[in-house]
């Protein structure tokens, strides 16, 4: 099977810039996706195929990729950012989706 | 604006079935890929299984855990999708979410797809 890894918590304070880190053996060949779940909410995607931001979602929000492995960041984090980020993305062959562990953000 | 509305969720004994809907709206849901994506209490996403628009063949995937017990189909009629769940076990209860599918294809002509936009989900409860 295959694996997307994450860090299971950053911390920042308000203004700092966030950095959500996901390793995968495939994202050298493959897109990541990022998707952030406040307490309660469904997930929303934040960053589509590496370093898209989908309409309604801040510029402080972005994505990149290099090698193995994708970043999400978020530069002058507020309040409001604090949430589960998960990143996605599929294997070499398309055949297993994953989703990382998840990564809880902090902002305080 | 495009809406997903998920139901038919419930508490199921471990062996028996459900089926969600999902109703759909704010787009043109025949032309659409969709995905299921569940999540237990207190855990992290797991991508369940898509169905391609049936003018992609309309064909279905599933997530190993899944595969042979769990079906999706679609009545673009209704605009609505659907997810039988056969074979339930206490590890199927988790909040099931219906996504629209964004996709492309790689170099090797794979399809991979991804979640875009997400239902508010609804609840399933295996347990006797």
């Amino acid at each position: 099977s295959y694996e997307l890894t994450q860090p299971p918590s950053v911390s920042v304070s308000p203004g700092q810039t966030a950095r959500i880190t996901c390793s995968g053996d495939a994202l050298p060949k493959k897109y990541a996706y990022w998707y952030q779940q406040k307490s309660g909410q469904a997930p929303v995607p934040v960053i589509y195929e590496d370093s898209k931001r989908p309409s309604g979602i801040p510029e402080r929000f972005s994505g990149s990729s290099s090698g193995t492995m994708a970043t999400l960041t978020i530069s002058g984090a507020q309040v409001e950012d604090e949430a589960d980020y998960y990143c996605y993305s599929t294997d070499s062959s398309a055949n297993h989706r994953v989703f990382g562990g998840g990564t809880k953000l902090t902002v305080l | 604006e495009v809406q997903l509305v998920e139901s038919g969720g419930g508490l199921v004994k471990p062996g028996g079935s459900l089926r969600l809907s999902c109703a759909a709206s704010g787009f043109t849901f025949s032309n659409a890929w969709m995905i299921w994506v569940r999540q237990a209490p207190g855990k992290g996403l797991e991508w369940v299984g898509r169905i391609k628009s049936k003018t992609d063949g309309g064909t279905t995937d599933y997530a190993a855990p899944v595969k042979g017990r769990f079906t999706i189909s679609r009545d673009d009629s209704k605009n609505t999708l659907y997810l039988q769940m056969n074979s339930l076990k206490t590890e199927d209860t988790a909040v099931y979410y219906c996504t629209t599918a964004t996709y492309y294809y790689d170099i090797s002509a794979w399809a991979n797809d991804a979640s875009d936009i997400w239902g508010q989900g609804t609840m399933v409860t295996v347990s006797s």
